[in-house]
């Protein structure tokens, strides 16, 4: 089955613990991007990649850090999570170049609260 | 910044009537659209994406662009409390972004 796999899906962790959400792709696909979700704001990109060793800053990078070692793996690493990255992050990917051209498949979702 | 826009909702119609959801957009270079459906607590799905001005159509949705106006709608006929969800919006910031709206929330009635 084509999927998006993102863990965990729930995280509660301490201001300062630093962090790994992994998510990977079955797809093949060339394009991987991370976003936060928070009410009233919508979905926002916070870092994305269009292919292997390359990545780019999204709209909201500060916090964040992500690597694309491999084709099907983009993980998202908060090194010093604070409460104000409190939110739903989802992973997704494409297919090609941009994000522009083709469906992204979303992950499941990851609710992480930091307290 | 380029901005998609969308009323926040929410949108409630009863069951059987015709939903309109509207997305206006600043970046006037944009060439394509997508509409996203996301229900409480899940991820977000592809319904519909539009490239051309005009009307495209799937079964009860239909998808309108008007690059003039730059305005882009979603039209749902024969609306079931199943469509309930929050209607994202979304469209390109140079070649390599999608930009998301915040979303509407549609709410059918029986």
């Amino acid at each position: 089955e084509a999927q998006v796999t993102q863990n965990p899906r729930y995280l509660i962790t301490v201001t300062g613990k630093k962090l790994t959400v992994t998510c990977s792709q079955n797809m093949n696909h060339e394009y991987m991007s991370w976003y936060r979700q928070d009410p009233g704001l919508g979905l926002r990109q916070i870092y994305y990649s269009m292919n292997v060793e390359v990545t780019d800053k999204g709209d909201v990078p500060e916090g964040y850090k992500v690597s694309r070692k491999e084709k099907r793996n983009f993980p998202l690493i908060l090194e010093s999570p604070s409460p104000n990255q409190t939110s739903l992050y989802f992973c997704a990917s494409s297919h090609g170049q941009g994000a522009v051209e083709t469906e992204a498949f979303f992950g499941q979702g990851t609710r992480l609260t930091v307290v | 910044q380029k901005e998609v826009e969308q009323n926040s909702g929410p949108l409630s119609v009863p069951e059987g009537a015709i939903a309109s959801l509207n997305c206006t957009y600043s970046d006037r270079g944009s060439q394509s659209f997508f509409w996203y459906r996301q229900y409480s607590g899940k991820s977000p799905e592809l319904i519909m994406f539009i490239y051309s001005n005009g009307d495209k159509e799937d079964g009860r949705f239909t998808a309108q662009l008007n690059k003039a106006s730059q305005y882009v709608s979603l039209l749902i006929r024969d609306s079931q409390p199943s469509d309930s969800a929050t209607y994202l919006c979304a469209g390109p910031y140079n070649t390599d972004k999608l930009i998301f709206g915040t979303g509407t929330r549609l709410q059918v009635f029986p």
